[in-house]
């Protein structure tokens, strides 16, 4: 029972460089979500998606872009990283609203941009 | 946009007292879910407990136990009999839970020590 999977771990990118993080849940759960967080500042949603094919922007979305071609998958892409974008990565899922509801969150990606 | 705010951004607590932490949050929806999450050095977010708003008795979770006044958009958590490994960062947060508006918005946390 993996729940929610963030490779990889840690990351150090050259400003300009790309990279794509990618989240995976095997709990069959419809949304899922990116935040980033930042000393002080909490979670901020970057982007989401409420299913299959589907995406949203969230508080933070510049510079990101995202992609849920599978359900259980949803990859978050910096096309040209900044050192603004030096921060820890959370992904989560969850299933639509009801009994129990709550969110399920991966481990968490430290990303340092020089 | 709903705002979930948590104004002391540090506390401390001796062990074995009991310590509440303050959230308030602003909304204009009358059916939502409000939590508090943990999150100790090793940067897992665990859900502490959870809160639906149609529900007027406070949730509580063994040690855990929140406070929520929803007239004046209150939620309290309330940690009693504190032990050393409740030191953490927690994090209040809110979500409408209706489809596209199932996000979560979070307060910029605060940090717990627990004095031995």
């Amino acid at each position: 029972n993996a729940g929610v999977t963030q490779t990889p771990k840690f990351r150090v990118l050259k400003t300009g460089q790309s990279m794509t993080l990618l989240c995976a849940q095997d709990m069959n759960h419809e949304y899922m979500y990116w935040y980033r967080q930042d000393p002080g500042m909490g979670l901020r949603l970057i982007h989401y998606s409420v299913g299959e094919g589907t995406t949203a922007k969230g508080e933070v979305p510049d510079g990101y872009n995202v992609s849920r071609l599978k359900k259980q998958n949803f990859l978050l892409g910096l096309e040209s990283a900044a050192p603004s974008q030096t921060s820890v990565y959370f992904c989560a899922s969850s299933f639509t609203p009801g009994v129990n509801y709550g969110y399920t969150f991966g481990s968490g990606t430290r990303l340092t941009v020089v | 946009a709903q705002t979930v705010t948590q104004s002391q951004p540090e506390m401390s607590v001796q062990e074995a007292e009991t310590v509440t932490l303050s959230c308030t949050y602003d909304t204009s929806e009358s059916d939502y879910y409000l939590f508090w999450y943990k999150q100790p050095p090793s940067r897992q977010m665990i859900l502490v407990i959870r809160q639906e708003a149609y529900k007027q008795q406070n949730a509580t979770e063994n040690r855990f136990s929140v406070n929520f006044q929803k007239a004046a958009k209150s939620f309290s958590l309330k940690i009693s009999d504190s032990q050393l490994g409740d030191a953490a960062m927690y994090f209040c947060a809110y979500t409408e839970a209706t489809g596209a508006n199932s996000k979560l918005t979070f307060g910029k946390g605060i940090t717990l020590s627990v004095r031995p």
